[in-house]
C-alpha cells in the first residue's frame, strides 16, 4: 500500500539557519504530495502541494520539489525563524476507486531556538 | 467564516465505557474525513464521509469503531467498549469535494485517554 517515510525528530536549529525536512514516498501512480503544519495548540493546516512531478510549492518560505525519479518531496527554508516551531507532516493523496484518504508521515518536530 | 470544530477537546474514560466525539465541518464542505494520531505516530485514516454517505470505511480498527454524519453536516465517531489502546487524538477533517487534491482543513482534534 502507499506510505510516507519522513526525517525523525526533533529537530532543533538556530534562527536563521537553513531547514531541510526528507520526505520519502512509496505509491504506485502519480499521487499528489503535501506537506502539513501543526502550530502548537491549533489544528493541522496545509502547508504546500504539488500535483505532479517537477512541481514546486512553495509558502511563507517553505519550498518542496516534487521528484519522482528519487519519490520524494523533502520541505527546505533558507531561513528558518522562531515562529516555525510546529510539526511538520508529510503526506500523499492517490486516486483509486473509493480511496480518499490522505496517508501521512509520522510527523517531524522542528524547534528553532533565537 | 467558522473552521471546523471538535468537541470534547479533551475526553478521559475508563476502560469499557462507550465514548463519542463530534465535529462540525466548514459550512457547505461535502467530504469529512476522521483520522488518529496515537502518541508518536503518524495521522491514521478511519472513514470519510461524502454527504452522509461513507464510500471508505477501511481504516475503522474494528466494529467497536462506528461513524454517522447527518444533514451533511455534523458528524460523530462512537467508539463502544474502550479499549486503553483506544486513547490517541481523534482528528476531523473537511473538504469542499472529495478527493485529497481539494485541501483539507482540519479541526483542533478530541484528545481521548482511556484509563
Amino acid at each position: 500500500g502507499d506510505s510516507v517515510t519522513q526525517m525523525e525528530g526533533p529537530v532543533t536549529l538556530s534562527e536563521e539557519a537553513f531547514l531541510t525536512i526528507n520526505c520519502t514516498y512509496t505509491a504506485t501512480g502519480y499521487p499528489s504530495l503535501f506537506w502539513y503544519v501543526q502550530y502548537p495548540g491549533e489544528g493541522l493546516q496545509l502547508l504546500l502541494k504539488a500535483t505532479k512531478a517537477d512541481d514546486k510549492g512553495s509558502n511563507k518560505g517553505f519550498e518542496a520539489t516534487y521528484r519522482k525519479e528519487t519519490t520524494s518531496f523533502h520541505l527546505e527554508k533558507g531561513s528558518v525563524q522562531v515562529s516555525d516551531s510546529a510539526v511538520y507532516f508529510c503526506a500523499l493523496w492517490q486516486s483509486n476507486f473509493g480511496n480518499e484518504k490522505l496517508t501521512f508521515g509520522t510527523g517531524t518536530r522542528l524547534t528553532i531556538i533565537p | 467564516g467558522a473552521g471546523v470544530s471538535q468537541s470534547p477537546s479533551n475526553k478521559v474514560t475508563e476502560k469499557g465505557k462507550d465514548v463519542e466525539l463530534r465535529c462540525d465541518p466548514i459550512s457547505g464542505h461535502t467530504a469529512l474525513y476522521w483520522y488518529r494520531q496515537r502518541l508518536g505516530q503518524g495521522l491514521e485514516f478511519l472513514i470519510y464521509f461524502q454527504g452522509n454517505s461513507a464510500p471508505d470505511k477501511s481504516g475503522l480498527p474494528s466494529d467497536r469503531f462506528s461513524a454517522e454524519r447527518t444533514g451533511e453536516s455534523v458528524s460523530t465517531l462512537t467508539i463502544q467498549r474502550t479499549q486503553q489502546e483506544d486513547s490517541a487524538v481523534y482528528l476531523c477533517a473537511s473538504s469542499s469535494e472529495p478527493g485529497g487534491q481539494d485541501t483539507q482543513y482540519f479541526g483542533p482534534g478530541t484528545r481521548l485517554t482511556v484509563l
